[in-house]
């Protein structure tokens, strides 16, 4: 059990904005701790999506932004492309743990 | 180019030892911790734990403790994963990726390839 809590699958047609959703609790993200989120598609190594809540890194399309509210947080996927079939995960941290990354269980996105 | 290189699959039968590794490239390995995280066949990713190469300061995800030992040369700019007896639910696949930012507000950035470690008899 994820200390973050993710939807398991989301499906979505091309040109569709999908958004992601990360549930957290008041250990992790309802204390205010950042959110990132990371993509992997199929058969290679995550890859830095989002961090710091709502910073790309260079490189990644503006169609992907996150947020965060309370004790959850978004990753939204605008004109969605088949490209972006993929794994997603979300990662923060948790003060209740003694060691204290958690990552949500993963969204798996289908492009219809 | 930041980059870290893992060492390659592995095969191996329940009882073995193993040794893997990350090799870190394009910037100071000795002032970024990295980490390393599991991901089982068809699953999520789990946080095992986290080295600082500097000065090996090393911290263990609970669910890992005593499973597992990770370590670091820093003179080569490598991290190691390595277990004293393997478990066929061992299986997995290993990444090692090097975080950013502080302890409370850390992400990681970039990952490692990954190493397939295979259990069994």
């Amino acid at each position: 059990q994820s200390a973050l809590t993710q939807s398991s699958s989301v499906s979505g047609a091309p040109g569709q904005t999908m958004t992601i959703s990360c549930t957290g609790s008041s250990s992790n993200i309802g204390a205010g701790y950042d959110v990132h989120w990371y993509q992997q598609l199929p058969g290679t190594a995550p890859k830095l999506l989002i961090f710091g809540n709502n910073n790309r890194p260079s490189g990644v399309p503006d169609r992907f932004s996150g947020s965060k509210s309370g004790t959850s947080a978004s990753l939204a996927i605008t004109g969605l492309q088949a490209e972006d079939e993929a794994d997603y995960y979300c990662q923060s941290y948790d003060n209740s743990l003694s060691v204290s990354v958690v990552f949500g269980g993963g969204t798996k996105l289908t492009v219809l | 180019e930041v980059q870290l290189v893992q060492s390659g699959a592995e095969v191996k039968k329940p009882g073995e030892s193993l040794k893997i590794s990350c090799k870190g490239s394009g910037y100071i390995f000795t002032n970024y911790w990295i980490g390393w995280v599991r991901q089982m066949p068809g699953k999520g990713l789990e946080w095992m734990g986290i080295i600082y190469p500097g000065d090996s300061d090393t911290r263990y995800s609970p669910s890992f403790q005593g499973q597992v030992t990770i370590s670091a040369d820093k003179s080569i700019s490598t991290a190691y994963l390595q277990w004293s007896s393997l478990k066929a639910s061992d299986t997995a696949m290993y990444y090692c990726a090097r975080r950013r930012g502080g302890p409370e507000t850390g992400w990681f950035n970039p990952w490692g390839q990954g190493t397939l470690v295979t259990v069994s008899s």
